[in-house]
């Protein structure tokens, strides 16, 4: 099946610094990514949506000079949180849309826990 | 807007009893619905779509749009079942998904 491979799992920074966190589509082309937030014991909250050769498309609220993302490839999505603080420590997760006769919806990347010191 | 509500953030059934996790949607247009899975320490997993009509691990659910509801069902819990169940609905072209806040199901023993 389509698989989602979300790098890394973990990390921990420092304020001030910049995290990059990769998504990768192992088996299948995602012209399209999606990349959420989930705070503790909550939903998804999208944050935005990422078009292959295109600008990503940010929620409301959500500051794109914070969270740069890059979909490069139509393998690749990368969001770097920029100047990280720790109220941007969250569960960061990446999916991609999957389309075919047979099989679509989407999958989801494994997430990446950022903790922000 | 679309939204989808989930209503019951916990849900504690017995094994062997019938399950059924409620959701409702509110879409101007056509929607797609879907049921995730988040098993603990596990990644979102599709469950469910509801263009498929399908049945997967004993789970179902029809979409109800008079009601705007896509309820899932599962006749037996059982304690492999106790997980995270998202509804999620996307818009036309698959552009934007939006997921329900989640309930936890838990099968007692």
């Amino acid at each position: 099946g389509a698989v989602v491979s979300q790098h890394p799992s973990r990390v921990i920074c420092k304020s001030g610094t910049s995290v990059k966190i990769e998504c990768r589509s192992l088996d299948f082309q995602a012209t399209t990514m999606f990349w959420y937030r989930q705070f503790p014991k909550q939903s998804l909250m999208l944050m935005a949506t990422s078009n292959e050769g295109s600008k990503a498309t940010y929620e409301q609220g959500v500051e794109k000079d914070k969270f740069l993302i890059n979909h490069a490839s139509l393998t690749l999505s990368t969001l770097t949180v920029t100047s990280a603080h720790p109220e941007d420590s969250s569960f960061y997760i990446c999916s991609a849309r999957v389309t075919g006769a047979s099989n679509y919806g989407y999958t989801f990347g494994s997430g990446t826990r950022l903790t922000v010191v | 807007a679309q939204r989808v509500t989930q209503p019951e953030k916990l849900l504690s059934v017995f094994k062997g009893a019938p399950v059924e996790l409620k959701c409702n949607y509110s879409y101007s247009g056509s929607p797609e619905l879907f049921w995730y899975v988040q098993y603990s320490r596990q990644r979102l997993q599709l469950l469910l779509r509801h263009i498929s009509r399908e049945s997967i691990k004993g789970f179902t659910a029809d979409l109800n749009k008079g009601e705007t509801s896509f309820h899932l069902k599962k006749p037996f819990a059982q304690e492999e079942d106790s997980a995270m169940y998202y509804c999620a609905l996307a818009s036309g072209g698959y552009q934007k998904v939006t997921f329900g806040t989640g309930t936890k199901l838990q099968v007692i023993p």
